[in-house]
């Protein structure tokens, strides 16, 4: 059983910038797989926000990729998420996820609770 | 990019109904589709992954098909706690994501 959860502001003034960690249990990040953030604003779908390996390459939304950035700390077993200049369209819940690919296919397996952010003045 | 369109966006059902959900991918993707439940105030569970390919753990009545742009999700027999959202996601480019918009299955 991996464990995730997230940790971070749960109030962010707009134009700030939004920072999130999620750390891992049970599972080294260094051992393989992509590791994804996933939010979803309040009433709303869910949204791909990006994903990193545990050699630090990334992929990011395009919707996103200028104002987001993905890292990862495999001393510390969990990987971080920013994004800068937020308004209130990025208020959402924010999920951590280890992104399982099998037979060439990928999805989120274990997820964190999720965080609840909002952006608000 | 690829965009998923999931029909219908809700429905009404009853305890014992067989219910589809379908979803669209704009370009083929395959079988790198996956559908997914999420109850409220929860993080969404993977019910069926690589088209049709049930999660372990998933209960039977929950099956998957379809492959190119194409694809379903029926619960063939609906169950009290089977109320909740549904969304596929494609993983065509992976690891970059696309989820549909989802489905949220109500009580008659």
């Amino acid at each position: 059983q991996v464990l995730l959860q997230e940790s971070g502001p749960g109030l962010v003034k707009p134009s700030a910038t939004l920072s999130l960690t999620c750390g891992v249990s049970d599972y080294s990040i260094s051992s393989g797989y992509y590791w994804v953030w996933i939010r979803q604003p309040p009433g709303k779908g869910l949204e791909w926000v990006g994903s990193i390996y545990h050699s630090g390459t990334t992929y990011y939304n395009p919707s996103l990729k200028s104002r987001v950035t993905i890292s990862v700390d495999t001393s510390k077993n969990r990987f971080s998420l920013k994004v800068n200049s937020v308004n209130a369209a990025d208020s959402a819940v924010y999920y951590c996820a280890r992104l399982n690919c099998t037979g060439g296919c990928c999805y989120p397996d274990y997820w964190g609770q999720g965080t609840l952010v909002t952006v608000s003045s | 990019d690829i965009q998923m369109t999931q029909s219908p966006s809700s429905l009404s059902a009853s305890v014992g109904d067989r219910v589809t959900i379908t979803c669209r991918a704009s370009q083929s993707i395959s079988s790198n589709l996956n559908w997914y439940q999420q109850k409220p105030g929860k993080a969404p569970k993977v019910l069926i992954y690589a088209a049709s390919s049930l999660q372990s753990g998933v209960p039977s009545r929950f099956s998957g098909g379809g492959s190119g742009t194409d694809f379903t999700l029926t619960i063939s027999s609906l169950q009290p706690e089977d109320f909740a959202t549904y969304y596929c996601q494609e993983s065509y480019n992976t690891p970059t994501l696309t989820f549909g918009g989802g489905t949220k299955v109500e009580i008659k």
